[in-house]
């Protein structure tokens, strides 16, 4: 069984730089059938994907241009975990930030949610 | 970017009752080459991450009662639950993984009537 496990802070001030990281049982990030995501969601913006890491014979990375100035994903092989860093953040970057499995077409595996509020 | 309008952004239905859900993509999410379309139906609870019911636009996720189901094709998609339950209401997303970046519907409230 897949489980993700999410950690960071729920505060973070404006213009600094929100980290979260993702642990992962039952699987592996390097995992050459999966895709590992991190997603938001807040009242004004709805579900909105930020980005993806994943490997295919090297790491490869997507994100979402509204962030893409902003963003770095990372995984980490030696803890199995990956990791959300957003730099630069104001309060419109509050929201709920999950990280989820990706595997054959479905988003199956969820971590619990982090509260994130951008506020001083 | 690929826009996913759901409709109705809200629904209230008796138990035991048909509910509909409807959405509609702005481009085709149907890979021609392997004739999927790249569509999955979410179901979220309050406090609760969104789950997965339906990927591939039909396919049935393991564990999800065999009330839910999807059909649709290249731009228009539809979420069918046969009989309404309690355990039913919910928030439900449409998304869509045919491009990056990967996007949702804005979600239907579906409540008992």
């Amino acid at each position: 069984q897949v489980q993700l496990q999410q950690s960071g802070p729920g505060l973070v001030k404006p213009s600094q730089t929100l980290s979260l990281t993702c642990a992962i049982s039952g699987d592996s990030v390097s995992s050459n059938s999966a895709a590992w995501n991190w997603i938001r969601q807040s009242p004004s913006r709805g579900l909105e994907w930020l980005g993806r890491t994943y490997y295919r014979s090297k790491w490869n990375n997507d994100y979402a241009v509204s962030v893409k100035s902003r963003i770095i994903i990372n995984p980490d092989t030696s803890k199995n975990h990956f990791s959300l860093q957003l730099n630069s953040v104001t309060p419109e970057d509050t929201g709920v930030y999950y990280c989820t499995r990706t595997s054959d077409g479905k988003w199956d595996y969820w971590g619990q949610g982090i509260l994130v509020t951008v506020s001083s | 970017d690929i826009v996913l309008t759901q409709s109705p952004d809200s629904l209230a239905v008796s138990l035991g009752e048909r509910a509909t859900i409807n959405c509609k993509s702005s481009q085709s999410v149907l890979y021609s080459s392997n004739n999927k379309n790249y569509l999955g139906w979410y179901q979220q609870k309050p406090g609760q991450p969104p789950k997965v019911l339906i990927y591939w636009a039909s396919t049935r996720e393991s564990g999800v009662p065999d009330r839910f189901s999807g059909s649709g094709s290249a731009t228009d998609f539809t979420l069918t639950i046969s009989s309404l339950q309690a355990e039913d209401v919910a928030v439900y997303y449409c998304q869509q993984y045919y491009g990056i970046p990967y996007t949702f519907g804005q979600g239907t409230k579906l409540e008992i009537k």
